[in-house]
């Protein structure tokens, strides 16, 4: 049973620059999760798609934006990539929206910034 | 909006001893309340979670953790630890009901000592 999968793993991008990330989820799973995870600190949850709709997002400016697919795979996007965008970004599936069954994280991708 | 606060950055425990992470949340309501760990270069693996019932909840790899609402704790046990549990260790909370997005702390680290 497949879990989580994260692409890429590790990527390094110029300031400015655009990057997707790309999510597939745990088998059975409908709902993507994207977080940010700065070096020496917790994950910060970005966004969260469910029926390929954003329905809840944190803090982040809209250089953030994702999409979630029929399959329910997803991806992230950063434009206009700056320095502090340097991060772990983790997936993490669940399935369904009205009962807590818990996520499922992957390994995350990790974005430098140069 | 809630928050986590995890005291302890880092944590050193000799193979054998037992183990206690604190963890304390702030919310209005009872929350949803996770625990964590992340090995080096990994993504999060869920320890154990409590929802509601029984204030004690036991988890994988032998932890256990315990809910106490009058201290807004819920700290993360383990009788005797082993070299394999060394890693990072997050707390997180959720919102009532749903897969909501998680508030997490900012980690404690734990090293075993031979």
């Amino acid at each position: 049973d497949a879990g989580v999968t994260q692409s890429p793993t590790h990527l390094i991008k110029t300031r400015g620059q655009q990057v997707t990330l790309r999510c597939s989820p745990k088998s059975g799973h409908d709902t993507v999760s994207w977080y940010q995870q700065a070096l020496g600190q917790g994950p910060q949850f970005i966004f969260q798609y469910y029926e390929e709709e954003e329905r809840q997002r944190g803090n982040f400016p809209d250089r953030f934006s994702g999409h979630q697919f029929p399959n329910y795979s997803s991806e992230l996007n950063v434009n206009a990539l700056l320095l502090g965008d340097s991060a772990l970004y983790l997936c993490a599936s669940s399935l369904g929206v009205t009962e807590n069954y818990g996520y499922t994280f992957g390994s995350g991708t990790r974005l430098t910034v140069v | 909006a809630q928050s986590v606060t995890q005291p302890d950055i880092h944590i050193t425990v000799s193979e054998g001893a037992s183990l206690e992470l604190r963890c304390n949340y702030s919310y209005g309501a009872t929350p949803y309340l996770f625990w964590y760990v992340q090995s080096p270069g990994q993504g999060l693996q869920l320890l154990l979670k409590y929802f509601s019932g029984d204030t004690l909840v036991q988890g994988i790899k032998g932890f256990e953790a315990e809910f106490k609402r009058s201290q807004s704790s819920f700290n993360l046990r383990k009788p005797s630890v082993h070299w394999s549990d060394a890693a990072e260790y997050f707390c997180a909370v959720g919102l009532n009901f749903g897969n909501e997005k998680l508030t997490f702390g900012t980690g404690t680290r734990l090293t075993i000592i031979p």
